[in-house]
């Protein structure tokens, strides 16, 4: 069974530092790992995609890379924001079901 | 175009009291997705619509759930009775393929 772990649980940083999510996950095995953005009391936000076959996906200030065969993956968050604040999700899709298996998530806190 | 629509977004009910959520997915979507998400925890998946038929509903606590994807475009999801254990979030999702979800706001149940 796929197992999705994140750490830090909850991190608190001052607007402009540089931070990084970590995420890992048991069997490496997977089509493809997404990281998603959840702010209180609304859904999920697709933020990033890397399928199985690359190693990294950028957008605007947020770069993932994924490293299949140790089963681990980062975010990386350039001159964070107090935008930036919500809870950020990692998952995985792997299977004969191709079942979406997340992490608990990482709390982010960006202090004005 | 409309993301994934649910409703009611909150809902309070005391325990043994049945409740049911409703989903409209995104317009063309053949797959639609049921998660439960408790408080600090990822969402888990309840049960996975291909069009009217259930094709993953293995985590779907069958004494007290039910779901229904009636003519494979909204969905219903009812619990009878609801216990204290089912206070959480429940997320709709939908996709048109097997890689990217969308997901709606939500439902956040409590039972008293």
């Amino acid at each position: 069974k796929q197992e999705v772990t994140q750490i830090p649980a909850a991190l608190s940083v001052p607007e402009g530092e540089n931070l990084v999510l970590n995420c890992s996950f048991t069997d490496s095995a997977i089509y493809n790992l997404q990281w998603f953005r959840q702010d209180p009391g609304k859904g999920l936000t697709s933020l990033l995609l890397i399928q199985s076959s690359q190693r990294e996906q950028t957008s605007g200030r947020l770069n993932a890379s994924l490293d299949k065969s140790s089963g681990r993956s980062t975010l990386y968050i350039a001159a964070s924001q107090p935008g930036d604040s919500a809870t950020y999700l990692c998952a995985v899709l792997s299977g004969s079901a191709r079942q979406l298996t997340f992490g608990s998530g990482t709390q982010l806190t960006v202090l004005p | 175009e409309a993301g994934v629509v649910q409703s009611p977004r909150y809902k309070i009910i005391e325990k043994k009291q049945p409740v049911a959520f409703w989903c409209n997915p995104i317009s063309g979507h053949n797959t639609l997705y049921w998660y439960l998400q408790n408080l600090g925890q990822g969402p888990e998946l309840l049960i996975r619509y291909e069009n009217e038929e259930a094709v993953d509903d293995s985590q779907l606590p069958k004494d007290r759930f039910s779901a229904e994807r009636l003519k494979g475009v909204d969905s219903t999801l009812k619990i009878q009775p609801a216990e204290l254990g089912d206070s959480a979030v429940y997320l709709c999702a939908s996709s048109s393929g097997p890689d990217t979800q969308y997901f709606g706001p939500g439902t956040r149940l409590t039972v008293l």
